[in-house]
């Protein structure tokens, strides 16, 4: 596509329910990123892959987050088990590639856990 | 561990103004830093400066990499009310994550 499409554009969810972030790319990006941002911050690194193989996944906060992108294109970052904690702004960006590309980021899911 | 440090956290200022943005980072094995302007929805990308290219330049906006200081500034000129928004600093590490700042809040009085 045009641009990088997230979807739910907001999910608000009950404590210990699953989630699931849906992520789709700019077509041709080899390269995707799931940040997480809470407000007043920065985003914060989660994971990337590049095309379907998860290269980095050392920004997970714990267990019940994952992240998988089977076929290289479209990503879903699942979180079990929500806790409040969890509620935030989970943006996906991708690239080109590894190296010196920058980044296109989507507009981001924002979460809820009540 | 990476980080980034962005510098004032926010700043107010009139139409016309020059203003500039600092960031200072730390990051294990450099490769590049990053610009970005957030508004209401998506950071949209400014500029991204490596070794190979320290100055950019688009327009009203610029920006210099000093690597010898670990920092990098953004200027921007005769600013406008449209100007104002978070402006995010980032760097990226051999393992190709970006670590962000905080971000600069910028808010343009006509």
């Amino acid at each position: 596509g045009a641009g990088v499409s997230q979807s739910p554009r907001y999910k608000v969810t009950k404590r210990g329910q699953d989630v699931a972030l849906r992520c789709d790319p700019i077509s041709g990006h080899v390269s995707l990123y799931w940040y997480r941002q809470a407000l007043g911050q920065g985003p914060e690194f989660l994971t990337y892959f590049n095309y379907e193989a998860q290269q980095d996944k050392s920004g997970l906060p714990n267990d019940r987050f994952s992240a998988e992108r089977p076929e290289g294109s479209i990503s879903t970052l699942t979180i079990q088990r929500t806790e409040q904690r969890d509620s935030a702004m989970y943006r996906c960006a991708s690239s080109l590639g590894d190296g010196f590309y920058g980044y296109t980021f989507g507009s981001g899911t924002r979460l809820t856990v009540v | 561990e990476d980080k980034v440090v962005q510098s004032p956290l926010s700043l107010v200022v009139h139409e016309g103004d020059t203003v500039t943005l600092n960031c200072s980072y730390e990051v294990t094995n450099f490769r590049s830093l990053l610009w970005y302007k957030q508004e209401k929805k998506a950071p949209t990308f400014l500029f991204m400066l490596t070794s190979s290219g320290i100055e950019k330049k688009s327009g009203r906006l610029s920006s210099i990499l000093d690597k010898k200081e670990l920092s990098s500034i953004l200027n921007i000129t005769a600013t406008q009310t449209g100007d104002s928004a978070i402006y995010l600093c980032a760097a990226r590490g051999a393992n190709s994550k970006l670590t962000f700042g905080k971000g600069i809040t910028l808010s343009v009085r006509p």
